[in-house]
Order: C-alpha cells, then structure tokens, then sequence
C-alpha cells in the first residue's frame, strides 16, 4: 500500500520569506501522481499544486513550486514570497494513474503541515 | 456554477442513531468519495464509488454506509455501529485527467 510521510506538523515563516514543505512517499508504481493541497481554517480543500510522476519538469504555479526527486520519493513544496494569506495546513497526497482501475482517484493523504506566516 | 454540496454544515447525532451525510455534485463526474478528517490529522478514505450503483470500501468503512442510485448524489450514513463518529467529513469528486474536487464538509458531533 501507499503511504505519505509528511514530518513536518508544524512549520513558520516571516511575510515575503520563503519556506519549504516537506513529503515523502513509498509506492511501487511508476506512474502516478502528487498533489499539495491547502486547508484553510475556512476547512475548504483547494488544489496547490500537481506532478505527474512522469514528467521530470517540476511543476510550478506562480509562487509555489515543487522539487520532485523520483528515484528519491521525495515531493517538497516551496512557497516564495509567503503572504499572510498562504496560512493553512497543507497537505501532500499521492494517487496511482490507473484509469479506469480499482484505485482510480483514490488520494492517499499525509498527516498535514500547519504553515504560520508572521507580518 | 459547477462544483460539490454537502450538507449539512453541522449536525448532531445521540447515541444509537443514524445520520445520513448530503453529498451532490453537477461536475458530472464519474467518480465519488467521502474522506473523515480527525483533529490535526490527514484524511481517511471512508467509501468511493466508480459508477452508479457500485461503490467499495476504502480504509475506514466499519461503521458507514453508502449508495450511488444517481451520478450526481453519493449520500454517507453514520449508523450506530460507529464508536467514535465525531470528525469532520469531505465528500469529494473526480475524473479523468483533473483533480480532486471537494464539498466544503460537514462536522459531525456526537452529543
């Protein structure tokens, strides 16, 4: 089974600054793919950011990006420019590229990083 | 405007009752799933559901139930059965080449 390890439960960081979220992650498939989402306190789930395994460019959207080591299992986000806005718990979760098969859309969450963002 | 409606917000259940959890969506998408969320940990995957009509068990199901009699509606129920329902729950949806879509949950408290 899949399993996501984020070992960060809590991270901080100073307005306009830029910090790192950590993820790991074991499976034994070849393709699939990672996402981060964040978790407001309004508790809504909003998409951050996806990789698909496949692609060896790492992904970016404006200011979050992500370093994919593949071989490593590695996912880790970065948030530049932090805003007080970007607080929330985050979360990593990983899904097999199965179309059609049993694990079909079924995310596999990390435990979350709680982000604090200080003026 | 397309997306996920759970309902309710809030909800309340006594010992040795039933709730059933709202879960609707107009994204037409195949696929359906409900997630429980347990203070300052990830979320759990309850049930899913493919296709109408067929749905399996995900990580935590003892205690829940579900049905997929329409696309757009993939109700939970919390029977008696589980021990320790208080949590917050996310319905969410998904097809194809996108990602996940999730309802704005719904936190259940036992009282």
């Amino acid at each position: 089974a899949q399993t996501v390890t984020q070992s960060q439960p809590e991270m901080s960081v100073q307005e306009a600054e830029t910090v790192t979220l950590s993820c790991t992650y074991d499976t034994s498939e070849s393709d699939y793919y990672l996402f981060w989402y964040k978790q407001p306190p309004s508790r809504q789930m909003i998409l951050v950011i996806r990789q698909e395994a496949y692609k060896q460019q790492n992904a970016t959207e404006n200011r979050f990006s992500v370093n994919f080591q593949k071989a490593a299992k590695s996912f880790s986000l970065k948030i530049s420019d932090s805003q007080l806005g970007d607080a929330a718990m985050y979360f990593c979760a990983y899904n097999t590229y199965n179309a059609g098969g049993t694990s079909y859309g079924k995310l596999t969450f990390g435990q979350g990083t709680i982000l604090t963002v200080h003026p | 405007d397309g997306g996920i409606t759970q309902s309710p917000k809030y909800l309340f259940r006594k010992e040795g009752q039933n709730v059933t959890l709202s879960c609707e969506q107009n994204l037409n998408h195949d696929a359906m799933y409900w997630y429980r969320q347990d203070p300052g940990q990830g979320l759990r995957l309850i049930y899913y559901s493919q296709i109408v009509n067929d749905f399996q068990k995900g990580d935590i199901a003892e205690g829940y139930s579900v049905s997929r009699e329409k696309k757009e509606s993939f109700p939970l129920t919390v029977t008696s059965a589980q021990k320790n329902p208080t949590a917050f729950y996310l319905c969410a949806s998904w097809t194809l080449n996108t990602e996940a879509f999730f309802g704005q949950g719904t936190r259940l408290t036992v009282v």
